[in-house]
């Protein structure tokens, strides 16, 4: 499969900080990514996705950013909150292949009140 | 509405017994995809169906391990002579034919 990494294992960040999620990836034709947030014992649940045409995205306090130069994208979270306490992963679809979606081994996001 | 289910929650099995986990997808999703994903790791593709396409098998790790979706609706995936290495959490997700995703809780399943 191709390679998506994560730099940071693990995150702690203090809450109403901002956090900073960063995501590797290997393959310059993967044209899709989405972002996975996974509490304990849930299955991962969409945050907000990006396409290749597109260097930035913005949610409900969620910035995602593409750098298709450096093949690397990042999950910001503004006023980050207990709640945000999770894994998340960062996930890529080469060419619109909705067969297959390559998942990084994810990075636990701790937040301290 | 409801989400993905997935049963049962957990299952404890011995080393070479069969198992069979169960998915139940968000009604009308023609998509449906089974994962693994094992301690502290991302998620390995295991199989996808879509509609009434022959399925996307290209993930299964051998095989004994199999999946079938009957009527375009419930999933089981079943593996065979189950070994220790087959420990992990098996994920379910269907979707509507785009991108997205909707992940069920996951099965966890403990080969002794």
């Amino acid at each position: 499969g191709e390679s998506v990494g994560l730099h940071l294992p693990t995150l702690s960040v203090q809450e109403g900080d901002n956090s900073i999620i960063n995501c590797a990836y290997s393959n310059s034709a993967s044209d899709y990514f989405i972002w996975y947030k996974q509490e304990s014992g849930k299955g991962p649940q969409f945050i907000i996705d990006i396409r290749s045409n597109m260097d930035k995205r913005q949610g409900q306090r969620v910035t995602v950013l593409l750098n298709k130069t450096v093949k690397h994208l990042s999950l910001q979270i503004a006023a980050t909150q207990p709640g945000d306490s999770a894994v998340y992963f960062c996930a890529e679809n080469i060419e619109h292949n909705f067969n297959k979606f390559y998942f990084g081994s994810g990075t636990k996001l701790n937040v301290k009140p | 509405g409801a989400g993905v289910s997935q049963s049962p929650s957990n299952k404890v099995t011995e080393k070479g017994k069969d198992v069979e986990l169960r998915c139940d997808p968000i009604s009308g999703h023609t998509a449906l995809y089974w994962y693994r994903q094992s301690l502290g790791q991302g998620l390995e593709f295991l199989i996808y169906f879509q509609g009434n396409s022959a399925p996307d098998k290209s993930g299964l790790p051998s095989d004994r391990f199999s999946a079938e979706r009957t009527g375009g609706s419930v999933s089981t995936l079943t593996i065979q002579r189950t070994q220790q290495e087959d420990s992990a959490v098996y994920l379910c997700a269907s979707s509507p034919g785009l991108a997205k995703q909707f992940f069920g809780p996951g099965t966890r399943l403990t080969v002794l």
